[in-house]
């Protein structure tokens, strides 16, 4: 089946961690995308890459980082200094940026202790 | 900052009628709108595309763009309990081509 995996499903960081959160995809999409949801609250940005080993950032980058060693994988660090984590983050992808639809994952409920 | 608007809701409808769904966007040149579909606790899924003026139709669902007053709305028909949740509303950032721009969703309930 071609699609978006991401984990953990659940994370929870004490403070003053660094935590990496997976995002796998197999639709041989060129873009990837990170976004943060908070309750009751839209998507915003926080870093996309449209071809491996280039990434730009979003609206919200400040304290998180990112890599895209391989077409398949994008990977996101929330560090600690993003001094308030805790939210629904969301990967997608889609086949080469711009106008195309983005498909999404399933999400990892980050929260701080 | 480009902007895309839709009513925070929620929207209640009963079983089986019309549920209708705006969203605005500022952006004048923007080629592309895309309606998500999101559960409580889920993460959004892909409901509708579309690129032209005038509606598009899938199933119980329709599209309808106005480009000219740059509005972007989705009918649902024949509404069920199972279609309550979160609607988004995405229009591409044109200046900055690679993102897309979300509206903040409107809530909708369907009551059987």
């Amino acid at each position: 089946d071609g699609g978006i995996t991401q984990s953990p499903k659940y994370l929870f960081r004490k403070e003053g961690q660094n935590v990496t959160l997976s995002c796998e995809q197999n639709l041989n999409h060129d873009a990837m995308y990170w976004y943060r949801q908070d309750p009751g609250q839209g998507l915003r940005l926080i870093y996309y890459s449209q071809i491996v080993n280039d990434f730009q950032k979003g609206d919200i980058a400040e304290g998180y980082s990112v890599s895209r060693e391989k077409k398949e994988s994008f990977p996101l660090t929330v560090t600690s200094a993003q001094k308030n984590p805790t939210a629904f983050y969301l990967c997608a992808s889609s086949l080469a940026g711009g106008l195309d639809e983005q498909f999404f994952g399933p999400g990892t409920r980050l929260t701080v202790l | 900052q480009k902007e895309v608007e839709q009513n925070s809701g929620p929207l209640s409808v009963p079983e089986g009628a019309i549920a209708s769904l705006n969203c605005t966007y500022s952006d004048r040149g923007s080629q592309s709108f895309f309606w998500y579909r999101q559960y409580s606790g889920k993460s959004p899924e892909l409901i509708m595309s579309i690129y032209s003026n005038g509606d598009k139709e899938d199933g119980r669902f329709t599209a309808q763009l106005n480009k000219a007053s740059q509005y972007v709305s989705l009918l649902i028909r024949d509404s069920q309990p199972s279609d309550s949740a979160t609607y988004l509303c995405a229009v591409p950032d044109m200046e900055y081509g690679n993102k897309l721009v979300f509206g903040a969703g409107t809530i909708l309930r369907v009551k059987s």
